[in-house]
């Protein structure tokens, strides 16, 4: 199977401070890669996609200044929460694809950030 | 617009059979897929189907209809530790996945 490692699974940060968190592929190359965050008791919304060596599209109404996304090379993206607020904390999921129509999602172990 | 619908809770008992359905309006398929939340952890794969029919896997069984815009996922002999959420994905003619809000199982001894 493909395997997405995704790190820290948790942080509590103060609130104006930067959160960086990662998401490597770690048996395969991916091409493109999704972040997820999902409140509670919500299902997942997609906030950007990152293809490597491009700039990350980001869905309507999520701040690209707000939230960096990085996807440097083909096995590591990460996603920088700057200036957070408690309104941010919430639980960030990635996952990548190996191909641009491969089937299959491959979910990191998420991260779950609270912001005090 | 797109869409995917699926109950949002539902109970049954241990050993009993649960189906969870999901419906949906896309722009274009290329599949539809069933995930499994349990609260806290990110989703893991449970099924595929892009082809009319059922797909069996062991207790879970996957159901798709494409001219209906319908599936169904069905648990049998149902065990405590299928208490999540589960949700239902569509995967439109871009190739992105479109998410259902997900439903929540409960299950009691």
């Amino acid at each position: 199977g493909a395997v997405v490692s995704q790190h820290p699974s948790r942080v509590i940060c103060k609130s104006g401070t930067s959160v960086k968190i990662e998401c490597r592929s770690l048996d395969f190359q991916a091409t493109t890669m999704f972040w997820y965050r999902q409140f509670p008791k919500q299902s997942l919304m997609l906030m950007a996609t990152s293809n490597e060596g491009s700039k990350a599209t980001y869905e309507q109404g999520v701040e690209k200044d707000k939230f960096l996304i990085n996807h440097a090379s083909l096995t590591l993206s990460t996603l920088t929460v700057t200036s957070a607020h408690p309104e941010d904390s919430s639980f960030y999921i990635c996952s990548a694809r190996k191909g641009d129509k491969d089937t299959e999602a491959f979910f990191g172990q998420g991260t779950r950030l609270t912001v005090v | 617009g797109q869409n995917i619908d699926q109950p949002t809770e539902m109970t049954a008992t241990e050993g009993a059979i649960v189906q969870i359905n999901c419906t949906y309006q896309t722009s274009g398929f290329n599949g539809l897929f069933w995930y499994q939340q349990h609260a806290g952890e990110a989703p893991t794969f449970l099924s595929y189907n892009v082809l009319d029919g059922l797909e069996e896997k062991g207790r879970f069984s996957s159901f798709l209809s494409r001219s209906k815009g319908y599936s169904y996922l069905l648990l049998k002999e149902l065990q405590m530790k299928d208490s999540a959420s589960y949700l239902c994905a569509v995967m439109d003619s871009n190739y992105q996945l479109i998410w259902g809000a997900g439903t929540k199982l409960i299950i009691k001894p």
